[in-house]
């Protein structure tokens, strides 16, 4: 029964290949989240939707594209892979309309690295 | 600028003793909500605590307490009777009202229990 849930856990891949990371949640959340986790483990928030739309968008390149079919998935498609996106990927959920009260849940996270 | 600061890169504690970890935060929102997530080393991002700028009573979750100083813009954590499991990563995090739900990270502090 996990809350969020995030495929594939772990991804090797080539530089240039184009590559997706799926996240879905079962916690009837609003409102998902993309997190990048470097190599130093510092985290920062790439995306937010709310109920399919877009809300925050923080500076990532264009290579990044954030994808939500439904207010339980949110996918990250990457284009173009580079040497620097290798890191962990967090996908959360947060229920959505309480803004900065909200409790926001991880993903177990993708472990990404190109080679 | 929004900002959260963890001075403690690393710490070592011995088993059963409490431990605070130290978080500031840097914020010119009134109204903002205090966060703690835990980082094991099998990478899962798990939330441990939170409290919001207006409450009045310190944060409390079984073993886990928020020492929340507003007026020194702090929100240690405490961990009483520190146990072998409690080794991990830890990040104090910040959502401030103008943010909507975005969360800042600190850098995180890692640590280690000795049995």
């Amino acid at each position: 029964d996990t809350a969020v849930s995030q495929t594939p856990k772990y991804l090797v891949t080539q530089m240039g290949n184009d590559k997706s990371i799926k996240c879905e949640q079962n916690l009837g959340h609003d409102t998902m989240y993309w997190y990048k986790q470097d190599s130093k483990k510092f985290l920062k928030i790439m995306f937010s939707y709310n109920n399919k739309e877009l809300i925050i968008n923080e500076t990532v390149p264009n290579r990044f594209s954030p994808k939500s079919p439904d207010k339980a998935h949110l996918n990250l498609h990457i284009n173009s892979l580079e040497l620097g996106d290798s890191a962990v990927y967090f996908c959360a959920s947060s229920q959505g309309g309480q803004g900065h009260q909200e409790t926001q849940y991880f993903g177990p996270g993708t472990r990404l690295l190109v080679l | 600028a929004q900002k959260i600061t963890q001075t403690q890169p690393g710490m070592f504690v011995q088993e059963k003793e409490a431990v605070t970890l130290d978080c500031t935060y840097d914020t010119s929102d009134q109204s903002y909500g205090l966060f703690w997530y835990k980082q094991p080393s099998s990478g899962e991002m798990i939330f441990l605590i939170y409290q919001g700028s207006y409450d009045e009573q310190n944060a409390t979750e079984g073993r886990y307490s928020l020492n929340f100083q507003k007026a020194r813009k702090s929100a240690n954590l405490v961990i009483s009777a520190s146990q072998l499991g409690d080794s991990a990563m830890y990040f104090c995090a910040m959502s401030p009202y103008s943010s909507a739900s975005k969360i800042i990270f600190g850098s995180g502090t890692r640590l280690s229990i000795r049995p």
